[in-house]
């Protein structure tokens, strides 16, 4: 089983503050996707990295996947309370044919 | 565009009860279908994933089964729920032949009693 761990598991900040999640592994992974996910509800996609040394931004955040494609960061800047969710990161091995999902970053951002 | 439905959105069974649970996807052909199930604040373990009508993987041996009746019907079920089966339950379509893109439903809270 390859496995994804995720760091911090939980993480309170206050409103305007920046953070760094991050998403590790032994394994190579042909991409990985980073998805957030509310109380009640599904997932919902934000960005995936292909590419050794990738880096993605959407709007406050910025998404990195590492050189070795194992590891991956998401950084958000100046968090907001619209922020506030549990953040996943699934990797893919394309030989595999499914996606293995971490356990996850609470975030809570306080006003 | 492509949209997901499951239903029910929450269910409270009791123990030794049947199960149904149905999701269906509009605006795409043959897409991968998956079943995941998450416990409370945690990632999402792999359940079920179909590539095709009545093609049906199994991830973990468990009290669970899946049917794809139809090209854009996944289904889950069980004969006798346990304690243990409650969670929150996602359906899931595939985008990409390579990136894995997921697109998740709205989810079933099951309460096992």
């Amino acid at each position: 089983t390859q496995l994804l761990e995720q760091s911090p598991q939980f993480l309170s900040i206050q409103e305007g503050e920046n953070l760094t999640v991050y998403c590790n592994s032994s394994s190579v992974f042909s991409s990985l996707q980073w998805y957030r996910q509310e109380p009640g509800e599904g997932p919902v996609l934000l960005v995936t990295v292909v590419t050794g040394g990738e880096v993605k931004k959407l709007k406050r955040l910025t998404f990195q996947f590492g050189d070795a494609r194992k590891d991956s960061s998401l950084h958000i800047t100046a968090a907001q309370p619209g922020d506030t969710g549990l953040y996943l990161c699934a990797g893919v091995h394309t030989n595999a044919g499914k996606s293995t999902f971490g356990d996850g970053t609470t975030l809570t951002v306080k006003p | 565009s492509q949209t997901i439905h499951q239903w029910p959105a929450t269910l409270v069974q009791p123990v030794g009860s049947p199960l149904s649970l149905e999701c269906t996807v509009e605006g795409t052909s043959n897409p991968n279908l998956y079943w995941y199930r998450q416990a409370a604040g945690r990632g999402l373990q792999l359940l079920f994933y179909s590539v095709g009508i009545g093609q049906i993987s199994s991830e973990v041996p468990q009290n669970l089964s899946a049917s794809r009746p139809q090209d854009r019907q996944f289904i889950l079920s069980s004969k006798k729920l346990l304690l243990s089966d409650s969670g929150f339950y996602l359906c899931a379509w595939r985008r990409g032949i390579t990136t894995y893109e997921q697109y998740f439903g709205p989810g079933t809270r099951l309460t096992v009693t």
